[in-house]
């Protein structure tokens, strides 16, 4: 089945500072990689995905990008706020009608004011 | 739209007590529904999911069960709780998509505490 790792497990930044999260993952099948936000005691969220055929997508401050020959993908986010301060999922899916996420284990991401 | 419905948001439960946390979707139809458990400062455990009414796969062996009664609406169960069942649970639902994956849309969430 697919694997997906998640680095670093904690991050902390200074407000201002850009920030990212690399993933990787086992299935070169995998076609569908997603970011989920979880700030304290609330619902994760989605706020950026990408899909096989792109390699990098942005949205105002944050972009995701995609190495499928390496496996791997990276969530970037600029001019950190501390209203960033989250925990952050990666996690990947397979194609073909597949339904079941693989979920990174989580980054906490502290921006400091 | 499509909204997402969980409750209670909290809970205390003695050991050994039932539960039943219920789910309901608006706005889509004939969606995947998930069920995910989270301790404190872990990750997103897949407890079951669902593809249609009365079809539910469990990814790890546990005293809870899950139903499906209706299309929009999952239900996860325990006859008897354990201290070890206390965390933060999590409804989700997604489209189906031919493309693979899609999106999880989460409910609030129910914090359950066994005491």
């Amino acid at each position: 089945g697919e694997n997906v790792e998640q680095h670093p497990s904690t991050l902390s930044v200074q407000e201002g500072d850009s920030a990212v999260i690399k993933c990787t993952y086992s299935d070169s099948a995998s076609n569908y990689f997603p970011w989920y936000k979880q700030e304290l005691g609330k619902r994760p969220q989605l706020i950026i995905d990408i899909r096989s055929n792109v390699g990098e997508k942005k949205d105002q401050r944050i972009a995701v990008t995609l190495n499928k020959t390496a496996k791997h993908f990276s969530l970037h986010i600029t001019e950190t706020q501390p209203e960033d301060s989250a925990v952050y999922f990666c996690a990947a899916s397979l194609g073909g009608g597949s339904y079941i996420p693989t979920f990174g284990r989580g980054t906490s991401l502290i921006v400091h004011p | 739209s499509q909204t997402i419905h969980q409750w209670p948001a909290t809970l205390v439960q003695p050991v050994g007590s039932p539960l039943s946390l219920e789910c309901t979707v608006e706005g889509t139809s004939n969606p995947n529904l998930y069920w995910y458990r989270q301790a404190a400062g872990r990750g997103l455990q897949l407890l079951f999911y669902s593809v249609g009414i009365g079809q539910i796969s469990s990814e790890v062996p546990q005293n809870l069960s899950a139903s499906r009664p209706q299309d929009r609406q999952f239900i996860l169960s325990s006859k008897k709780l354990l201290l070890s069942d206390s965390g933060f649970y999590l409804c989700a639902w997604s489209v189906r998509s031919r493309q693979g994956g899609s999106p999880l849309h989460f409910g609030n969430g129910t914090r359950l505490t066994v005491t």
